[in-house]
């Protein structure tokens, strides 16, 4: 069975990077897209942006401009950065397997448990 | 950006059949793109609950059913229990301006 997790600061100042972390075990990280997503405190779910085993990545247009994400499959993670964040950064992240079965489908089929970062100075 | 609409609530007494909307564009499900329902339980994260507009994972029971036609998409709860009232997400996949992944913005299934 698949399992993720996020790890990272819970805290995090206004402009300054988020950093997370999230491990897989259970089952090789190649092969696959990973994906990180977020939730604003009841709020709905924002995708943030994929990366596949081999590096190649897709991020939302939205937050195009500050995220980076990366992949270690030495260690079967991958990771998250977000630069200049704001308070409506604020949100629960997770990470997810992202299973791409057709030219027409991406979901989200294995999920962590989830990781809440604020951003307050 | 492209969005998939959803009502913001929905209800319904035990036993009772209930559907949830999911309301998209011709970039995205009318683009041919399949659309995935999550459940979300209070306090955890989501759970897939049906992929590929109609199919559920494996420990889904078959209460749980999925349908899309042109620019829409639904999900249908029959039988409805106490644990089924949770926050409900369609999910998408949209090729507008750049090609992203996109989510509905949730509804909350109160069982009454």
């Amino acid at each position: 069975q698949v399992q993720l997790q996020e790890s990272g600061p819970g805290l995090v100042k206004p402009s300054e990077t988020l950093s997370l972390t999230c491990t897989v075990s259970g089952g090789s990280i190649t092969t696959y897209y990973w994906s990180w997503i977020r939730q604003p405190p009841g709020k709905g779910l924002e995708w943030i942006g994929y990366i596949y085993s081999s590096g190649s990545t897709n991020y939302n247009p939205s937050l195009k401009s500050r995220v980076t994400i990366s992949v270690d499959t030495s260690k079967n993670q991958f990771s998250l950065k977000l630069n200049s964040v704001t308070a409506a950064d604020t949100a629960v992240y997770y990470c997810a397997r992202t299973t791409h079965g057709s030219s027409t489908s991406w979901n989200f089929d294995y999920w962590g448990p989830g990781t809440l970062v604020t951003v307050s100075s | 950006q492209s969005v998939l609409t959803q009502p913001p609530s929905v209800s319904g007494a035990p036993g009772q059949r209930v559907t949830i909307s999911c309301t998209g564009s011709s970039s995205n499900i009318g683009a041919r793109y399949d659309v995935h329902w999550y459940q979300q339980l209070p306090g955890t994260a989501p759970k897939l609950l049906i992929y590929d507009n109609n199919n559920r994972p494996s420990g889904v029971p078959d209460r749980f059913s999925g349908s899309k036609s042109g620019t829409s998409a639904s999900l249908a709860i029959t039988g409805l229990q106490a644990e089924d009232e949770a926050d409900y997400y369609c999910q998408s996949y949209d090729s507008s301006l750049s090609a992203y992944v996109l989510f509905g913005g949730g509804t909350k299934l109160t069982v009454l």
